[in-house]
């Protein structure tokens, strides 16, 4: 399994809602990574995860909150969003200390805050 | 900190004609460098990358792309462009994490 699954693909919610968002890999990576992608934008990084644990935050806003619940699995859950939180979500993974293939990412979950 | 920029926002080929996409770095030491593709709505797909030895990389769907350290550049490349390589092209370097250009939105012509 060489795949990196996003669900849901597409997620309209209301400002005062809390969904998740949910990133699945089996290829027995340790990094895993939350992006968001604007409009004709390169995705920008917001959370890293390194053997379950948070790494890195890119400054992100608390309505987004990350979870890794173990090496296969990173959520991202929202709550109180705003309009401009509407993106497309893309989530990542790679084998840690060994960035020589790259990442793999997601199809990404498409994101409207209405 | 590492950065790579892609000086082209669009580039228009027609279909069957050769393909060049601009990429600079800024770093002095070898960079470890990506090259992906997003089709519209899709998610990242690695063509190729480069960390050290041999200068041309080949990489899927028959692109390559060459690192010249005299110029900074690793720009991306396809002798005969076909329809379905319509897609955004991000050139992309690693620096404890990966950083991406701009991008460059590819039309293919018929």
């Amino acid at each position: 399994d060489t795949e990196v699954t996003q669900t849901p693909k597409h997620l309209v919610m209301g400002m005062t809602n809390k969904k998740s968002l949910k990133c699945e890999q089996h290829m027995g990576h340790r990094a895993m990574y939350w992006y968001k992608q604007k409009a004709k934008k390169p995705p920008e990084l917001m959370f890293v995860y390194s053997y379950e644990k948070l790494s890195i935050n890119e400054s992100v806003p608390s309505r987004f909150s990350p979870e890794c619940p173990n090496s296969s699995l990173l959520n991202l859950h929202l709550h109180a969003l705003q309009p401009e939180d509407s993106a497309l979500y893309l989530c990542a993974s790679s084998p840690i200390g060994q960035v020589l293939g790259g990442y793999t990412f997601g199809s990404g979950t498409r994101l409207t805050v209405v | 900190a590492q950065s790579v920029t892609q000086p082209d926002i669009h580039i228009t080929v027609s279909e069957g004609a050769s393909l060049e996409l601009r990429c600079n770095y800024s770093y002095g030491a070898t960079p470890y460098l990506f090259w992906y593709v997003q089709s519209p709505g899709q998610g990242l797909q690695l063509l190729l990358k480069y960390f050290s030895g041999d200068t041309l990389v080949q990489g899927i769907k028959g692109f390559e792309a060459e690192f010249k350290r005299s110029q900074s550049s690793f720009n991306l490349r396809k002798p005969s462009v076909h329809w379905s390589d319509a897609a955004e092209y991000f050139c992309a370097v690693w620096d404890n994490d990966m950083r991406f250009g701009a991008g460059t939105r590819l039309t293919v012509k018929p």
